[in-house]
């Protein structure tokens, strides 16, 4: 069974920083492309970052450019987003979600999410 | 960047309506759509993906069309477990942009 398990959210002031995580168990991770996707309370989906499965390209939303930085470790089966300089407009719940592998490249599973809350 | 137009944000209907929710895109993206529900507090979970093709385990009542710009998910008879909203989302290109949703509620 596939599982995702985002940890490391929570209350930071603005201008602050934290690191999320993500546990990937069920499957091959190193195998797979993953996101950061992000909502805030009571709104959309906004997607935040992708990361190849090597790691050697990655993407980010005009957003979040310059602050957050997106990586992985194979060898742990984890996936991190580090966020600098926070934002109120960052607080939301952020979801770590795996890519498809067999072609398609769509997202096709997701975490449960951890909040995010930029405020002082 | 694609911009997306999804429509309506919010639909009214009874169980066992037929309901249709769009999706138009600022430029062509193939079949590189797909489809998500998200229920109050949870996770989004994926529907349809290449603009059509159903996710195992998704109901047969579900059901995705469209390319190029216009796209539409159809749920052929509404069930109560479906009361949720619905996202859209190009993986076409960089950045991924999602529908602004469509909430569907009980009339």
């Amino acid at each position: 069974e596939v599982q995702l398990v985002e940890s490391g959210g929570g209350l930071v002031q603005p201008g602050g920083s934290l690191r999320l995580s993500c546990a990937a168990s069920g499957f091959t991770f190193s195998s797979y492309e993953m996101n950061w996707v992000r909502q805030a309370p009571g709104k959309g989906l906004e997607w935040v970052s992708y990361i190849s499965s090597s790691g050697s390209t990655i993407y980010y939303a005009d957003s979040v450019k310059g602050r957050f930085t997106i990586s992985r470790d194979n060898a742990k089966n984890s996936l991190y987003l580090q966020m600098n300089s926070l934002r109120a407009e960052d607080t939301a719940v952020y979801y770590c979600a795996r890519d498809d592998s067999s072609g398609y490249q769509m997202t096709d599973y997701w975490g449960q999410g951890t909040l995010v809350t930029v405020s002082s | 960047v694609i911009w997306m137009t999804q429509s309506p944000s919010l639909l009214s209907a009874s169980t066992g309506d037929r309901v249709t929710i769009s999706c138009r895109m600022s430029q062509g993206i193939s079949s590189y759509l797909a489809w998500y529900q998200q229920k109050p507090g949870k996770a989004p979970e994926l529907l349809i993906y290449a603009a059509s093709t159903l996710q195992s385990g998704v109901p047969s009542r579900f059901s995705g069309s469209g390319s190029g710009t216009d796209f539409t998910l159809t749920i052929s008879c509404l069930q109560s477990e479906d009361f949720a909203t619905y996202y859209c989302q190009q993986y076409y290109s960089f950045p991924r942009t999602f529908g602004q949703g469509t909430k569907v509620e009980i009339k």
